[in-house]
């Protein structure tokens, strides 16, 4: 199994600039969560879908920030207008709800940068 | 809401020295309770898990036991290798949300030779 894929890797943009990072769960998982990690407040739950279904978005900064899953296998989230105090590190992560133990699993996120 | 708290950082030991890392929280109900370790340019991993009061996680040598009395789930390892050096976070599953983790700030740990 490829774990969770995130991509880039890395993104540096410039403000004002719209910004996609992209996500491929495991297959079979059925929910998806979208994380923010910064030093100052830490790791943030953006957004998490179960089947592909937006279930809380309450962690969402601002109407900038807008996420999407469109099949069981893709999510993005998008940032536009972007801003200097967007730049942190965007995780990924995937689990198959239901099953009791299944544990997240987190993909290896991506550092964006806004200049 | 539901919260975690967990010891400020970054914690420098030597190696085969004991390991404590606090964490407690705050919930409505019985949280399942997690720790998480993150290896520099990686994503979070599970270390280990307790879904009810008393129960005791352990994996790697690591080990946290689920304390109602005292709200806490603090990390323990009797003996600290370089390789441990990470950053480990302690987190909840928030009631009323699903499958939402909470996470802590997280602690850094610094294993020296």
């Amino acid at each position: 199994d490829a774990g969770v894929i995130q991509s880039p890797r890395h993104e540096v943009t410039e403000m004002g600039q719209e910004v996609t990072l992209r996500c491929k769960p495991i297959s079979g998982h059925n929910s998806l969560f979208w994380y923010r990690q910064t030093m100052m407040r830490g790791l943030e739950l953006l957004i998490y879908f179960n089947n592909n279904v937006p279930i809380d978005d309450s962690g969402m900064p601002e109407d900038r920030f807008s996420a999407k899953m469109p099949n069981a296998s893709f999510s993005t989230l998008k940032i536009q207008p972007s801003e200097p105090r967007d730049s942190a590190v965007y995780f990924c992560a995937s689990t198959l709800t239901g099953r009791y133990n299944s544990p997240l699993h987190f993909g290896n996120g991506t550092r964006l940068t806004v200049t | 809401g539901d919260s975690v708290t967990q010891m400020e950082g970054p914690v420098t030991l030597s190696e085969e020295a004991f390991l404590t890392i606090n964490c407690t929280y705050t919930a409505t109900g019985y949280p399942s309770l997690f720790w998480y370790v993150q290896y520099p340019g990686e994503g979070l991993q599970l270390l280990l898990k307790a879904t009810k009061a008393d129960d005791k996680g352990s994996n790697k040598g690591f080990e946290a036991t689920y304390r109602k009395e005292t709200t806490s789930f603090h990390l323990e390892k009797g003996s600290v290798q370089v390789s441990d050096s990470a950053v480990y976070f302690c987190a909840l599953l928030r009631s009323n949300s699903g499958y939402a983790l909470n996470f802590g700030k997280g602690t850094s740990l610094l294993v020296t030779p």
